[in-house]
């Protein structure tokens, strides 16, 4: 089955980076498009950047755009969300998410950055 | 961007009652582009409903969604105990993004 962990979260002071991984199984990793979706503490989703199953196009929301990267490593099964300059507003659970056709299908459980000084 | 606006923000009902969530976008959203998620404290969202009315894998028959446009609907037709939870609607039409969620509890 399908199964996506993160990892990498912790807490960092203003303006440092940080980058976090999410492992993937059970499915085609290198066919597959994959997400970082994020939800501050009580607040709703948002999303924050995709990775098209081939590689060759990634998309950021404006809120991240120019600060974090997204990457995949298909020989390890990984994917990555370098972030950079990171502020607190960026505090948050960040979790990874296998796009089907646009919509996201399998997430896993999560992994908690907190941006503070 | 797409801003997606749920109502109402909090639903009130009992198990077994039915129970009606609203999505509007701010712009027109083709129906293949449409999706609901349901998340419960301390989990991950789950996928619910996609292309606007199929239902995911698993998803119990009392999950519907309609809608076009401007206009989109979750419906459930008897709430179980484990229906209470936070609901989302997504739209991937035109980059992606979610509204801010409607919250059924009992």
């Amino acid at each position: 089955q399908v199964q996506l962990v993160e990892s990498g979260g912790g807490v960092v002071q203003p303006g440092r980076s940080l980058r976090l991984s999410c492992a993937a199984s059970g499915f085609s990793f290198s066919h597959s498009g994959m997400h970082w979706v994020r939800q501050a503490p009580g607040k709703g989703l948002e999303w924050v950047a995709v990775m098209w199953y081939d590689g060759g196009n990634e998309y950021y929301a404006n809120s991240v755009k120019g600060r974090f990267t997204i990457s995949k490593d298909t020989s390890r099964n990984t994917l990555y969300l370098q972030m950079n300059s990171l502020k607190v507003e960026d505090t948050a659970v960040y979790y990874c998410a296998r796009d089907e056709y646009g919509c996201l299908d399998n997430w896993g459980p999560g992994t908690r950055v907190t941006v503070s000084s | 961007e797409i801003v997606l606006t749920q109502s109402p923000g909090t639903l009130s009902l009992s198990p077994g009652e039915r129970a009606t969530l609203s999505c509007r976008p701010s712009q027109s959203v083709g129906t293949s582009y449409f999706a609901w998620y349901q998340q419960k404290p301390g989990q991950p969202p789950r996928l619910l409903i996609y292309s606007t009315s199929i239902r995911a894998t698993g998803i119990p028959a009392r999950f519907s969604g309609r809608g076009s446009g401007t206009d989109f609907t979750l419906t459930i037709s008897s709430l179980e105990p484990e229906d209470f939870a936070v609901y989302y609607c997504q739209q991937y039409s035109a980059s992606y993004s979610f509204g801010q969620g409607t919250k059924l509890e009992i």
